[in-house]
């Protein structure tokens, strides 16, 4: 367990539709970045927030967005969902931006679309 | 740029060793290596970066090299938990984001 959290762990949902993706860093970790990793392939970075603040952004489409609130917490907002867009989405954590920032993976949450 | 890895894919017998390879054509800040196993998330395994610095765990070993913007991992003695694919992730020191390869798939068998 890395201490990672993401909600919901599935879901399923429409073309058209909007979801919301929770992520809880571990504790004391002030940067969460977001990951999808489609079937087989590897891990493409979606965007890093740390403190509060975007500090970089990936190939992250237009219709994704995503926030960290106050208390560390963050959300990936996905709308206007393709099928495409099926994916398992992961939210990591790390200590801090630079340096010695390994990252600590949450178990995912599984995007279906149909 | 997506850094490049090799092999694809390896096969060992339990206890064998095998090199992992990690390459990038970009000046690089630093390496990060993961091991995800099937349906789960990936699990830190260690961090290298320029200059020298490593952080990782005890019984897995890897090497930077700078000049060459190359990185080796090292697994001895593979046992059957070894499995699974490994990633390596580079950092350009562009704010810490990283580029992951398209991985390399580890089976050990018995």
């Amino acid at each position: 367990d890395s201490g990672v959290t993401q909600t919901p762990k599935h879901l399923i949902t429409a073309t058209g539709q909007r979801v919301t993706l929770r992520c809880s860093p571990r504790s004391g970790d002030l940067s969460v970045y977001w990951y999808q990793q489609s079937l087989d392939q590897g891990l493409q970075f979606l965007i890093q927030y740390y403190n509060g603040e975007e500090r970089a952004k990936g190939n992250i489409l237009e219709r994704f967005s995503a926030q960290q609130f106050p208390d560390l917490h963050s959300e990936l907002n996905l709308s206007s969902l393709e099928l495409g867009d099926s994916a398992l989405y992961f939210c990591a954590s790390s200590p801090q931006v630079a340096g010695m920032n390994e990252q600590y993976f949450g178990p995912g949450t599984r995007l279906t679309v149909t | 740029q997506q850094p490049v890895q090799s092999p694809q894919a390896v096969i060992l017998r339990e206890g064998e060793d095998a090199v992992i390879n990690c390459s990038s054509s970009k000046a690089l800040y630093s390496v990060h290596w993961y091991r995800q196993k099937h349906g789960e998330a990936p699990v830190f395994l260690m961090i290298l970066l320029k200059g020298g610095e490593q952080k990782g765990h005890e019984k897995i070993s890897a090497s930077f090299n700078e000049k060459k913007q190359q990185s080796s991992l090292y697994l001895t003695a593979s046992q059957l938990s070894y499995s699974g694919t490994y990633f390596c992730g580079t950092d350009r020191g562009t704010a810490s984001k990283l580029t992951f390869g398209t991985g390399t798939r580890l089976q050990v068998t018995l």
